[in-house]
């Protein structure tokens, strides 16, 4: 199935660096979102984004979803240890499957 | 917030036998029941959707045969792996929504399946 082009594909920083990573398509979405998984556990939701060119915050968490519906990305601003795990987007393009279309995945590690 | 529950968490089987997941929404009612697999280091791939009531439309290279998904009601879903074989092992996780728009899919804690 169709995928979404996700970088990078692993971060290493230091505690209290900002993250950025982002998420880019060929084709249109009308939603993106962006989860957050750990080992052995489901995705959790981090933040949802329905609009093209919406800006949504959660805490330290800012995403955005570009003009072209083509793209969005996710910044995490003064990193802690917990911010450790795999980060995801996902898109909805609203056609007949209504599932989720993942992006690979970005794998952040915090050195000390 | 809405609660998707996946049981059991963790399963052993053997070879040739089959194996049953649920998939239960706690707080909410689940129009939608999404099923994905995972294998390790690897993205999380939409195996099939059901909707309650009705057969479930599987993706491309799923075998509906191997893959049963039961979805009965509008809190549970299930996802039955029939003669299964050790390279069915993986990590299986379903989400579920309530009703368009809203897109913020909840997903269950997953079941990390072993075939032996």
């Amino acid at each position: 199935g169709q995928q979404l082009n996700q970088s990078p594909q692993s971060m290493f920083i230091q505690e209290g660096e900002d993250v950025s990573m982002n998420c880019t398509s060929s084709s249109i979405f009308n939603t993106w979102l962006w989860y957050k998984q750990e080992p052995g556990e489901g995705p959790v939701l981090l933040i949802a984004l329905y609009k093209a060119g919406e800006l949504t915050s959660n805490g330290r968490l800012t995403a955005q979803f570009g003009i072209t519906r083509k793209d969005s990305f996710l910044n995490i601003s003064a990193s802690i240890p917990s911010d450790v795990g795999i980060y995801f987007c996902a898109g909805y393009s609203g056609g007949g499957a209504d599932g989720l279309t993942f992006g690979k995945g970005t794998h952040l590690i915090i050195q000390p | 917030g809405a609660v998707v529950s996946q049981h059991p968490s963790r399963v052993i089987c053997k070879s040739g036998t089959s194996v049953k997941i649920e998939c239960r929404s706690l707080d909410f009612q689940a129009t939608t029941m999404f099923w994905y697999r995972q294998f390790p280091k690897q993205s999380l791939m939409l195996m099939a959707t059901s909707n309650e009531g009705s057969k479930a439309t599987y993706e491309q290279g799923v075998e509906k045969d191997k893959f049963l998904i039961n979805h009965a009601s509008l809190t549970l879903s299930t996802l039955t792996v029939t003669s299964a074989h050790p390279e069915d092992s993986s990590f299986y996780i379903c989400s579920a929504t309530a009703s368009k728009p809203n897109y913020g899919y909840t997903f269950g804690s997953g079941t990390r399946l072993t075939v032996v």
